[in-house]
């Protein structure tokens, strides 16, 4: 079956700089896909989400970038602080669902102070 | 408002006992959401409740496991006869606009 996956499993970054996690999906038929953020101990957290008709959205020092030619998907973190040190998941709407998410293994991003 | 709740935050229970988790959706969430994470991976989508429509049941890893949630609103997961592969976090996301999933803290369970 089709699924989503992550090139790294861990990311160590310093205080300050920026952060980019990436996703590679392979369902072409998803159209809708999501980053949580994952606090230990917590549930996932919205991050941002972005639709297949876009290739960027930018939040609050969040980007997510989404090239459907080679099936990626990334998640920037901007000036990154101690509080991003979390797992961070991409998921995707499994082939175009309204409901059912498919979800990546995760990255453990760390930040050094 | 409050978000998501779970109880038990943690559940300890003995190989071949039955449990019951429980998920208190937000209040005016149509959607509730159950998910299994196991150590160190991803979600694996569980349920989907939607109103009052039949619920999806094609993640439920075996007859062992079966969800119901009354009144469109609270959510009881039950796995009889647990098994040591059961332990993991079990975790409840309930939503109003459709993919914009909130979940809950989770239920950590450990099968002896």
């Amino acid at each position: 079956g089709e699924s989503v996956g992550l090139h790294l499993p861990t990311l160590s970054v310093q205080e300050g700089d920026n952060s980019i996690i990436n996703c590679a999906y392979s369902n072409s038929a998803s159209d809708y896909f999501i980053w949580y953020k994952q606090e230990s101990g917590k549930g996932p957290q919205f991050i941002i989400d972005i639709r297949s008709n876009m290739d960027k959205r930018q939040g609050q020092r969040v980007t997510v970038l989404l090239n459907k030619t080679v099936k990626h998907l990334s998640l920037q973190i901007a000036a990154t602080q101690p509080g991003d040190s979390a797992v961070y998941f991409c998921a995707e709407n499994s082939g175009g669902s309204n409901y059912k998410l498919t979800f990546g293994k995760g990255t453990l991003l760390t930040v050094n102070p | 408002g409050a978000g998501v709740s779970q109880s038990p935050s943690n559940k300890v229970t003995e190989k071949g006992k039955d449990v019951e988790l429980r998920c208190d959706p937000i209040s005016g969430h149509t959607a509730l959401y159950w998910y299994r994470q196991s150590l160190g991976q991803g979600l694996e989508f569980l349920i989907y409740f939607q109103g009052n429509s039949a619920p999806d049941k094609s993640g439920l890893p075996s007859d062992r496991f079966s969800a119901e949630r009354t009144g469109g609103s609270v959510s009881t997961l039950t796995i009889q006869r647990t098994q040591q592969e059961d332990s993991a976090v079990y975790l409840c996301a309930s939503s109003f606009r459709l993919n914009e999933q909130f979940f809950g803290p989770g239920t950590r369970l450990t099968v002896l």
